[in-house]
């Protein structure tokens, strides 16, 4: 069964921290994207990527940063987490340049940052 | 920056009746994907429509893209506590040939048994 695996699905992390979220897929995709999605406001989109080392930021970039060293893994990283970044983070990966292709999602990583 | 609005936020229905929820664009879709998210998990595809006019079935599910491409609807009939779940329309387009997904806020549907 094909998937998007992402390291943790509860975490709790401090104010301050440098936090790294793990994603990992299996189906040989192109692109992957790492959103937050936060009631009342939906799914938002961080930073995708459409190769290796390749990125772009996406609508709410700030505070955030992101590595692809490999294309079956893309990582998000949290350079000083601060309060507002505790919310749901979903990582996903589709195939390049197909509108009729979906994304398949993990199953989410919930941060709190206390 | 393109918009999806979808209505209602919340509905809350017993088991055996039919709704309908609705996605509105502020632009063109480029292609239409109604995604479920149940509690817990992340999205998973339920269709893509990319012509105007178009009419999918999915089971109990019933998915309309109008004419001029800007709104969709999505019907289930005889809902069951299984269609519980946050039902999500996005827009499949962007940069590079349609790689990035914008979402509308979802419609949080419950079915009481």
């Amino acid at each position: 069964d094909v998937k998007v695996t992402q390291s943790s699905r509860y975490l709790v992390k401090r104010t301050g921290e440098k936090v790294f979220l793990e994603c990992v897929q299996d189906m040989d995709h192109e692109n992957m994207f790492w959103y937050r999605q936060d009631p009342g406001l939906g799914l938002r989109l961080i930073y995708f990527s459409y190769d290796v080392k390749m990125k772009e930021k996406g609508d709410i970039p700030e505070g955030y940063s992101v590595s692809r060293e490999k294309k079956e893994r893309f990582s998000l990283i949290l350079e000083s987490a601060s309060t507002n970044q505790t919310s749901m983070y979903l990582c996903a990966s589709s195939r390049a340049g197909q509108l009729n292709y979906g994304y398949t999602f993990g199953s989410g990583t919930r941060l709190t940052v206390v | 920056t393109q918009l999806l609005e979808q209505s209602p936020q919340f509905l809350s229905i017993q088991e055996g009746e039919n709704l309908t929820v609705y996605c509105n664009s502020s632009s063109v879709f480029s292609s239409l994907q109604w995604y479920r998210q149940e509690p817990g998990e992340g999205p998973v595809l339920l269709v893509t429509v990319v012509t105007g006019g178009e009419v999918k079935k999915l089971k109990r599910l019933t998915f309309q893209f109008g004419d001029a491409r800007k709104d969709s609807s999505l019907h289930i009939t005889a809902a069951q506590p299984g269609d519980t779940g946050l039902y999500l329309c996005a827009d499949r387009g962007g940069f590079q040939g349609a790689q990035k997904l914008v979402f509308g806020q979802g419609t949080r549907l419950t079915i009481n048994p």
